[in-house]
């Protein structure tokens, strides 16, 4: 158990709406991610962080924003929702020490 | 260019037979790190096994091992023995260590078992 949890689990919103996204983690790893999975693209990084108040942009960071007040939760925040944020939101944390990407459940949103 | 390419979106082996999945990767980081991910129809993301840009031999995890051609910068998946519950998708990544210790990766092989 890699002490990784994400929520809500699954979320229906209508367009223009705000989203956060919440990740938590007991394990006080540095580096935490946020990802989105779609049909055909596989996982896509859309923001990471390196540390407190230390993040940067992935390859898919239009239209998201995240913050990182404490070491153990990653927001994740769609401003103003689209249809096209549609997707299957995953968190994960990556342990320094076996290099390995541990994964959050998942957080299904949908923009009606 | 993609740092990750999985050129099989769906396969098929029979019950008991030998798979090979394919990733290759693109990467100038002398440092980096290779995955192999499983996701089953459940949609958790289930870590298989791993394989360090320095290390000599090929990874193993049990029916699991990873063919490891630096030169060639591949990273197959060999499962043996398929088992019905092995049917998942399979996702290739790379971790490029002194960049940012960002993952990327592939758009998943659909791996289905047959009886």
């Amino acid at each position: 158990d890699a002490g990784i949890t994400q929520s809500p689990r699954h979320k229906v919103t209508e367009t223009g709406t705000p989203v956060t996204l919440r990740c938590h983690q007991t394990e006080n790893h540095r580096y935490m991610y946020w990802y989105r999975q779609d049909p055909g693209h596989g996982l896509r990084l859309i923001h990471y962080s390196y540390g407190v108040k230390d993040t940067d942009k992935g390859e898919v960071s239009d239209g998201y924003s995240v913050s990182r007040s404490k070491t153990e939760d990653f927001l994740l925040t769609l401003e103003s929702a689209t249809s096209s944020q549609t997707s299957v939101y995953f968190c994960a944390i990556n342990s320094v020490n076996t290099g390995e990407l541990f994964f959050g459940e998942g957080s299904r949103l949908t923009v009606l | 260019a993609q740092k990750i390419t999985q050129t099989q979106p769906g396969m098929f082996v029979q019950e008991k037979e030998a798979v090979t999945l394919d990733c290759t990767y693109d990467t100038s980081d002398p440092s980096y790190g290779l995955f192999w991910y499983k996701q089953p129809s459940s949609g958790e993301m289930i870590f298989l096994i791993y394989q360090g840009s320095y290390d000599q031999q090929n990874a193993t995890e049990g029916r699991y091992s990873l063919n490891f051609q630096k030169a060639r910068k591949s990273a197959n998946l060999v499962i043996s023995a398929s088992q019905l519950g092995d049917s998942a998708m399979y996702f290739c990544a790379m971790r490029e260590v002194n960049t940012g210790n960002q993952f990327y990766f592939g758009t998943g092989t659909s791996l289905t078992v047959i009886p």
